[in-house]
């Protein structure tokens, strides 16, 4: 059984420039989680959808961000415009149970994304 | 609202040395605590995880964990370290409110040969 995919594994892009990153959880989990971690700092929630709805995005930054799953299947996160303080690495994570508090979350390797 | 504290940001050890890696959480009920570890251009691999029961977990990769409630910590062990255990380990606790993980700061870990 495939893990968690997400592509792509890195990205180099200039200020002000858009990027879309993107997740393909384990096939049949409804829960779908974004992270990320900015250099030096710990890793951060950022949202969760079950299936296509988001359930919380608490810890979305701002509107510059933009998480999307339609068809409740991958999910795409989307940085427009991309600023200095985004560099860093965004995990993608996915869980089998809606609902289920303390079900294991599988990550993706991560997106390294540099914004210069 | 609910933390985690690694102290160790960088610890390195000798090849067959044992490891402790320490994690003290913050939470108001009883926590759901994981080990996660990332090795070098690989994603964060589940080590092991408590939830409830015996306080001491075992996981995979020979690495084990106690749970301490009094003392608030889950500390990571493994008798004898292997240098591909060189690799940044992660100690999480699911929240309260919502299905979200809350990491440390992550523990890098390098082993000397």
């Amino acid at each position: 059984e495939a893990g968690v995919t997400q592509f792509p594994s890195h990205s180099v892009i200039e200020k002000g420039q858009t990027v879309t990153l993107r997740c393909d959880p384990i096939s049949g989990h409804d829960n779908l989680y974004w992270y990320r971690r900015v250099m030096g700092k710990e890793i951060k929630f950022l949202l969760h959808f079950v299936k296509e709805s988001k359930q919380d995005e608490s810890g979305m930054p701002n509107n510059r961000f933009l998480a999307e799953r339609t068809g409740g299947t991958y999910s795409t996160l989307k940085v427009q415009p991309a600023e200095l303080e985004d560099s860093g690495v965004y995990f993608c994570a996915s869980s089998l149970i809606a609902g289920g508090r303390g079900e294991t979350q599988y990550f993706g390797p991560g997106t390294r994304l540099l914004v210069l | 609202a609910q933390s985690v504290t690694q102290p160790d940001i960088h610890i390195t050890v000798s090849e067959g040395a044992s490891l402790e890696l320490r994690c003290n959480y913050s939470y108001g009920a009883t926590p759901y605590l994981f080990w996660y570890v990332q090795s070098p251009g690989q994603g964060l691999q589940l080590l092991l995880k408590y939830f409830s029961g015996d306080t001491l977990v075992q996981g995979i990769k020979g690495f084990e964990a106690e749970f301490k409630r009094s003392q608030s910590s889950f500390n990571l062990r493994k008798p004898s370290v292997h240098w591909s255990d060189a690799a940044e380990y992660f100690c999480a606790v699911y929240g309260n409110a919502g299905n979200m993980l809350t990491f440390g700061g992550g523990t890098r870990l390098m082993v000397k040969p």
